[in-house]
Order: structure tokens, then C-alpha cells, then sequence
């Protein structure tokens, strides 16, 4: 069975800093990958996706992230984070089954910026 | 266009009633999902609705929850005789085929 780790449950960064949020997942065949952004009380808003071809994927809000196969990776990561990018943020992997994406998140890691 | 809407956006009830949580969403989507987001358990997948396909239920922790999808578009996840485990955010995202997900705000259950 699929399952996504991310190993840091909190990470603090000072606005304008560099940031890399972890992500790891286990998974038999080729991953559909996913991150997602949820501000508190909110919904979870989709910053990027990985189906297939370049492995550097852009997102919104100056976000990017890397497929890595040979190290079962696909971290977060934005080159000067601002103070409205504080939130907690999730990895997942889909199963596409007739159609539909099966989604398996990580546990989620919070993002504190100081200022 | 108009985003995921969910229904209510908080719900207090008493352990033991049945309650009913109300998902719409964006139109044209064939699929719906639900999700259960709780402090120990993070985000769990519950069931799926894909056009006109079985759902899949796998992820439904027990016969009192149920959900059903009517017409093709708007669902409705029932918890019947509620309990204090219950009590989390039940998040709904819909999808156009093979696609990412597009989730709502959510609503938060709590039972008292």
C-alpha cells in the first residue's frame, strides 16, 4: 500500500529565507504526486502536481518542487518565503482508479515564519 | 466559477443523534471525494463517487457512516448514533477525470 512520510512536523523560517519542505512516499509504480496548502480554517488549496515528464514541477505562489524516483522524494521548495506562507502544508500520492484519484496524504508539516 | 461548497461549516451535536454533511461540487466534476481531517489521525481518505461507477467505501471506519451521491453531483455523508471520535473536519473535493482534486472549506463536527 502506498504511504507518504514527512519527516518534519514543524519547521521555522525567517521571511525571505529559502525553504524545503520534505516529502517521501512509497509506492510500486509511477506516483501521482501532490501538494497541497492549508491556511488555518481553511480548505486545502493545490499548489503543484506531478503526473508524468519533467520532474521539476512549478506551482502557484513561486513554488516548486522535484521528483526525485531514485530517492522516492518529491520536496517543497520555495527560494524566499513570505510571512503569508506560513501554513500547514501536505504532501499525498494518488492511485488513479477508473478515473478517480485515491489520494494518501502525509501527516502535514507547519510552517512558521518570523518575521 | 464557483468552488466546492460544503454544508454546514460548523455542526454541534450530541453523542447518539445522526447528523448529515452536505457537499456541492464544482460543476461538471465526475468525481467526489470525502476526507476526514482529525488531530491523531491527519487526513483520511473516506469514500469516493466517480460518474456512474460503484463507490468506493474502503475508508469508511464503520456502518455508521454512510454517503450517497445524488443525480451526479451533490452527496451527502451521514454519521447515524454519533460519537465523540467522530468529531473532526469532513473535507470534500471533487475532480474532473484522472485529475487533481479540488477540495472545500470543510465542516467541522463536533460531538458533545
Amino acid at each position: 500500500a502506498q504511504s507518504v512520510t514527512q519527516p518534519d512536523i514543524h519547521i521555522t523560517v525567517s521571511e525571505g529565507a529559502s525553504l524545503e519542505l520534505r516529502c517521501n512516499y512509497s509506492y510500486g509504480a509511477t506516483p501521482y504526486l501532490f501538494w497541497y496548502v492549508q491556511s488555518p480554517g481553511q480548505g486545502l488549496q493545490l499548489l503543484l502536481k506531478y503526473f508524468s515528464g519533467d520532474t521539476l514541477v512549478q506551482g502557484i505562489k513561486g513554488f516548486e518542487a522535484e521528483f526525485k524516483r531514485s530517492q522516492s522524494s518529491f520536496n517543497l521548495r520555495k527560494p524566499s518565503v513570505h510571512w503569508s506562507d506560513a501554513a500547514e502544508y501536505f504532501c499525498a500520492v494518488g492511485t488513479l482508479i477508473q478515473g478517480a484519484q485515491k489520494l494518501v496524504f502525509g501527516q502535514g508539516t507547519r510552517l512558521t515564519i518570523n518575521p | 466559477g464557483a468552488g466546492v461548497s460544503q454544508s454546514p461549516s460548523n455542526k454541534v451535536t450530541e453523542k447518539g443523534k445522526d447528523v448529515e454533511l452536505r457537499c456541492d461540487p464544482i460543476s461538471g466534476h465526475t468525481a467526489l471525494y470525502w476526507y476526514r481531517q482529525s488531530l491523531g489521525q491527519g487526513l483520511e481518505f473516506l469514500i469516493y463517487f466517480q460518474g456512474n461507477s460503484a463507490p468506493d467505501k474502503s475508508g469508511l471506519p464503520s456502518d455508521r457512516f454512510s454517503a450517497e451521491r445524488t443525480g451526479g453531483s451533490v452527496s451527502t455523508l451521514t454519521i447515524q448514533r454519533t460519537q465523540q471520535e467522530d468529531s473532526a473536519v469532513y473535507l470534500c473535493a471533487s475532480s474532473l477525470t484522472g485529475t487533481e482534486q479540488y477540495f472545500g472549506p470543510g465542516t467541522r463536527l463536533t460531538v458533545t
